[in-house]
């Protein structure tokens, strides 16, 4: 079956980086975008971009352009997502979701989300 | 930016039905998808493109979309229909999601 597997919690410092993975497995890696999304606690769900895993060009939220990376290991069906220049506002759980076979736009599948913690 | 607006709550008695709206200029003219989002775990897909549900989804979930309001609506609501809803749209080279809509089943 489509699964996504993200990678576990994070705890960073203001400032610093942090690189949350995103395993995929069930399906062609390269047929389907692959979305990030955001929740802040107590707060709504933020897309943040999306990559083509195909040719690994990529779509980034206004919002999060400059420090955001988004990129793919095609080897290991495996996406990632880099946010740099931390603050404590970017506390969130982080998800990665495969794009619907129906409609690029839509996420069909989502991992299970990886918490990063971001501490002044 | 494009922005799409939900009441922050609804109820429905058990075993009624429910209706969320999802309100942005001309919505009608784009494709609209909901998800429900239950605390601690991830959203799940419940309708995409306005009226279609994913393998998996009840019946009980339909959608509808015209003008300048996109419906989700939850029929004979059932306790494990609690949830946040959030609908979603493409618009101007962006993904955007409403704010989300709490429903709770009396």
């Amino acid at each position: 079956q489509v699964q996504l597997v993200q990678s576990g919690a994070e705890v960073r410092k203001t400032g610093a980086s942090v690189k949350v993975s995103c395993k995929t497995s069930g399906y062609t890696f390269i047929d389907h975008y692959i979305h990030w999304v955001r929740q802040a606690p107590g707060q709504g769900l933020e897309w943040m971009g999306w990559i083509n895993p195909k040719a690994g060009t990529t779509n980034y939220a206004q919002k999060f352009e400059g420090w955001v990376t988004m990129t793919r290991d095609t080897s290991i069906t495996t996406v990632y997502m880099d946010l740099d220049s931390l603050k404590p506002d970017d506390t969130a759980v982080y998800y990665c979701a495969r794009a619907a076979p129906a409609d690029y736009y839509a996420m069909d599948v989502w991992g299970r989300g990886t918490t990063v913690t971001v501490s002044s | 930016s494009y922005e799409v607006t939900q009441p922050l709550s609804v109820s429905v008695a058990l075993g009624q039905t429910a209706r969320i709206t999802c309100e942005g200029n001309n919505i009608g003219s784009k494709d609209v998808h909901w998800y429900q989002k239950r605390p601690g775990q991830a959203p799940v897909l419940v309708i995409y493109r306005d009226t279609n549900r994913p393998s998996g989804i009840p019946e009980r979930f339909s959608g509808s979309n015209s003008g300048h309001t996109a419906t989700l609506t939850v029929s004979t609501a059932q306790a494990g229909d609690e949830a946040h809803y959030y609908c979603q749209v493409w618009a101007i080279n962006a993904v955007v999601f409403g704010g989300g809509t709490m429903l709770t089943v009396l």
